[in-house]
């Protein structure tokens, strides 16, 4: 299986900050990377596929990048909403395999 | 607006079973793959199994922690997704999620836990 490994496990920003959570992969997959928000209690949310993409409804400020086996996702402006566990996944390869999460929370 | 929503999780004893459904609606169920994916309280996700699209022959995958075990099923008449566990072991207890395609959008969950 391909292992991705996520960091930082835990972030504190204040509100404007610009965030960075990083993704590392084990081996080379491509773009097939995407990124997930999870709120307490809550499923899931794809916010960005394929590294960059931003899926609708999904603010502008976040977004992505990397390929190949370095990936980031980035909150432009932190805003209190943001609160949450942060998840990549790569799907290049069976089984599709996830980040160890990084929890973001507010200064 | 795409709604999917899990059913028949609950409490079974290690070696049972438990047939899982998920019901789907505001998309057209037929065309898309399906899957399942776990996740242990405080534990990153963990994707279990996809099933493809009749176009596809309705062909399958599994994660090789549950290979052998769990069996993912659709009914595209009724717009629902099944998956089908045997054999349930204590590490089996988590939030089970139907999702659709590749991960775009997933269900509320349905808690599975596997304890004498």
């Amino acid at each position: 299986d391909i292992q991705m490994t996520q960091s930082p496990s835990f972030l504190s920003a204040s509100v404007g900050d610009r965030v960075t959570i990083n993704c590392k992969a084990s081996q080379n997959i491509n773009r097939y990377l995407n990124w997930y928000q999870q709120k307490l209690g809550e499923a899931p949310k794809l916010l960005i596929y394929n590294a960059n993409s931003l899926q609708t409804g999904i603010p502008s400020r976040f977004s992505g990048s990397g390929s190949g086996t370095d990936f980031t996702l980035t909150i432009s402006s932190l805003q209190p909403e943001d609160v949450a566990t942060y998840f990549c996944l790569q799907h290049n390869s069976w089984p599709p395999t996830f980040g160890s999460g990084t929890k973001l929370e507010i200064k | 607006e795409v709604k999917l929503l899990e059913s028949g999780g609950g409490l079974v004893q290690p070696g049972g079973s438990l047939r899982l459904s998920c019901a789907a609606s505001g998309f057209t169920f037929a065309d898309f793959y399906m899957s399942w994916i776990r996740q242990s309280p405080g534990k990153a996700p963990e994707w279990l199994s996809f099933i493809r699209n009749k176009a596809n022959s309705y062909t399958t995958e599994y994660n090789p922690s549950v290979k052998g075990r769990f069996t993912i099923s659709r009914d595209d008449t009724q717009n629902v997704l099944y998956l089908q566990m045997n054999t349930l072991r204590v590490e089996d207890t988590a939030i089970y999620y139907c999702a659709k395609h590749l991960g775009d959008f997933w269900g509320p969950g349905t808690m599975v836990t596997v304890s004498s």
